[in-house]
């Protein structure tokens, strides 16, 4: 049972260029999540998808769009990637309504923007 | 404006002794909290969660709540070396239950 997998884990993009992180999981869940972690700030949430068919912007949502493109597979697209979108960026889901609120995350991905 | 408040540390305690960590938090609605650990690049990982006001007791590992002072913390007994980590604190909220994260505390148990 593979939980949440990320691709890619390291990334280097140049300024301007654009990428896309995948996102998958195999736990039947329904909410799906992109958090960025930089130094000193936590976990801040960048998108949702609370079920299958629906996004939400989080709390830093410029610069990035999103796609749940089935239950299984939440991506998150960087258009025209800037310097202050380096980070540590995870994805994460739970099983949804009414249950604990309790997040599964995946292994991270290292962005770098030159 | 929904926050977590952690001290970000460092917090450096010997071997064998309580590690606590606290956690305050400004929306009076929330309802789970939770900790988690983070490994130095690795991924957060659930060590306790808790519900209702009081105490919860996990092996090493308490964590205690009280909703009156928006207050959550966690005390780590006979602390090892392999408890060095960031302890995020999180809290659950809204109709979402969207999950806010503090900044975390960084934890050093020195052998």
């Amino acid at each position: 049972n593979a939980g949440v997998t990320q691709t890619p884990k390291f990334q280097v993009l140049k300024t301007g260029q654009s990428m896309t992180l995948q996102c998958a999981q195999d736990m039947n869940h329904n909410s799906m999540y992109w958090y960025r972690q930089d130094p000193g700030m936590g976990l801040r949430l960048i998108y949702y998808s609370a079920s299958e068919g629906t996004t939400d912007k989080g709390e830093v949502p410029n610069g990035y769009n999103v796609s749940r493109l089935n239950k299984r597979e939440f991506s998150l697209r960087l258009e025209s990637a800037a310097p202050s979108q380096t980070s540590v960026y995870f994805c994460a889901s739970r099983p949804g309504q009414g249950d604990t609120g309790e997040l599964f995350f995946g292994e991270g991905s290292r962005l770098t923007v030159l | 404006q929904k926050e977590v408040e952690q001290n970000s540390g460092p917090l450096s305690v010997p071997e064998g002794a309580i590690a606590s960590l606290n956690c305050t938090y400004s929306d009076r609605v929330s309802q789970s909290f939770f900790w988690y650990r983070q490994y130095s690049g690795k991924s957060p990982e659930l060590i306790m969660s808790i519900y209702s006001n009081g105490d919860k007791e996990d092996g090493r590992f308490t964590a205690q709540l009280n909703k009156a002072s928006q207050y959550v913390s966690l005390l780590i007994r006979d602390s090892q070396p392999s408890d060095s980590a960031t302890y995020l604190c999180a809290v659950s909220s809204g109709s979402a239950r969207q999950l806010t994260f503090g900044s975390g505390t960084q934890l050093t148990v020195l052998p």
